[in-house]
């Protein structure tokens, strides 16, 4: 694989913000998504950073840095509904840019 | 935006016996579709690339003649599980790439997915 690596579980407190984390090998990189998906549904698009930087869209934010082969959603004013797993999924030249997928993010909001 | 459908959302079958998925594209062509696998708690595997009007191209590890796919529109791939055993219990998603605001991102949309049970 190419080696995508998030953490497997976090929990957080209505209201609060958090940032999930994704590092990846560098070598070939092309491109990074993140999705959303709720237990027993399908994913659902939240991102896709190819520069550096961060990019904002309403509540969620990603950031991508190539250099150093990582990238983080950030979750403002987190909602109860926000708990859900979380999936970084990255593509490299040579894979026929199909993404492949870490093992996800479980993220818990507590009240 | 994208509409990928896919059906049934949930199976169940007696060991032994196949089982039919489909994936259709609603509001786009879709020359590749991927066919994706996922157990509780896992990540999504990827098992086999479906080309529309020739053969799969599956992932290392997938048997395909096992997991038959045919992609014989630009609006539709279909999964068949074939002589499914308990172990092939599990939640099958399919997706296809679709362009989102001219990105070129190719962002794949999935569909609902499907879980089958085996008995």
């Amino acid at each position: 694989g190419q080696n995508i690596d998030q953490p497997t579980e976090m929990t957080a407190t209505e209201g609060a913000i958090v940032q999930i984390n994704c590092t990846y090998q560098t070598s070939g990189f092309n491109g990074l998504f993140w999705y959303q998906q709720h237990a027993g549904e399908a994913p659902t698009f939240l991102s896709y950073n190819v520069l550096d930087g961060l990019e904002e869209k309403g509540r969620f934010s990603s950031f991508l840095s190539r250099s150093k082969g990582y990238s983080y959603l950030l979750l403002k004013e987190l909602q109860m509904k926000d708990s859900a797993s979380y999936l970084c999924a990255g593509r490299w030249t040579g894979g026929s840019y199909i993404p492949t997928f870490g093992r996800g993010t479980s993220l818990i909001v507590h009240p | 935006g994208a509409v990928v459908s896919q059906h049934p959302s949930w199976v169940i079958c007696k060991s032994g016996t196949s089982v039919k998925i489909e994936c259709r594209s609603l509001d786009f062509q879709a020359t590749t579709m991927f066919w994706y696998r996922q157990f509780p708690k896992q990540s999504l595997m990827l098992m086999a690339t479906s080309n529309e009007g020739s053969k799969a191209t599956y992932e290392q590890g997938v048997e395909k003649d096992k997991f038959l796919i045919n992609h014989a529109s630009l609006t539709l791939s279909t999964l068949t599980v074939t002589s499914a055993h308990p172990e092939d219990s599990s939640f099958y998603i399919c997706s296809a790439s679709g362009d989102r605001g001219g990105s070129g991102a190719n962002v794949l949309t999935f569909g609902a997915g499907s879980r089958l049970t085996v008995l």
